[in-house]
């Protein structure tokens, strides 16, 4: 069965340093999405990307925030400079048609680790 | 704006018994639901989805959840809670293009 795929498994990076986070979507899928968690807290919807741009943001995406499909396969979360409060589970999604079945489609997440 | 509570933190059954999680959410229009679980170390899997017909929908592994408009919940249940369903449960909205998550609800399967 198709699966999202996300590396790495756990990142550890230090204050202010630029980290990549990759996803391989399910192939046939046209929306892609990163979501994140806190420890502790809820997951929260961070950005979501479709035909080669952002389609929506929340107010966590900021300037440092960017995301990239560099090819047809990946899709990537950068953070710019991290913070320690961007230490967190990150979440990428992906979604098949704009019509019918809207679930999304997760993968296992990369622990990010900013010290 | 749309929200999701689940009100229980954290539940233990025992195997064998019959479960049920709680989830009440806030949205304007009609909802698309979801419940996903979370396996420690594990991605989020979809268990089961509400777009529109019949109230209570089978997802998989057994469980169900049943949709009810008056009370703005979507709670999920299993007969027969197995020690392998010890996880943590989310209950989600889709509003517009992204899902908006409930806190979560550790379940504990006591032998």
């Amino acid at each position: 069965e198709p699966e999202v795929t996300q590396t790495p498994s756990h990142q550890v990076t230090q204050m202010g340093q630029e980290v990549i986070l990759r996803c391989v979507p399910i192939s046939n899928h046209l929306y892609f999405y990163w979501y994140r968690q806190i420890l502790g807290q809820k997951v929260e919807f961070l950005v979501s990307f479709y035909n080669n741009e952002i389609s929506e943001k929340s107010e966590i995406f900021d300037d440092q925030f960017s995301v990239e499909r560099p090819d047809g396969s990946n899709f990537t979360l950068k953070i710019r400079s991290t913070k320690l409060e961007d230490s967190a589970m990150y979440f990428c999604a992906s979604r098949g048609d704009r019509v019918g079945p809207y679930e999304q489609y997760f993968g296992p997440g990369t622990r990010l680790t900013v010290t | 704006a749309q929200s999701v509570t689940q009100p229980d933190i954290h539940i233990t059954v025992s195997e064998g018994a019959s479960l049920e999680l709680r989830c009440n959410y806030s949205y304007g229009a009609t909802p698309y639901l979801f419940w996903y679980v979370q396996s420690p170390g594990q991605g989020l899997q979809l268990l089961l989805k509400y777009f529109s017909g019949d109230t209570l929908v089978q997802g998989i592994k057994g469980f169900e959840a049943e949709f009810k408009r008056s009370q703005s919940s979507f709670n999920l249940r299993k007969p027969s809670v197995h020690w392998s369903d010890a996880a943590e449960y989310f209950c989600a909205v889709n509003a517009g293009n992204m899902l908006t998550f409930g806190g979560g609800t550790r379940l504990m399967v006591k032998p």
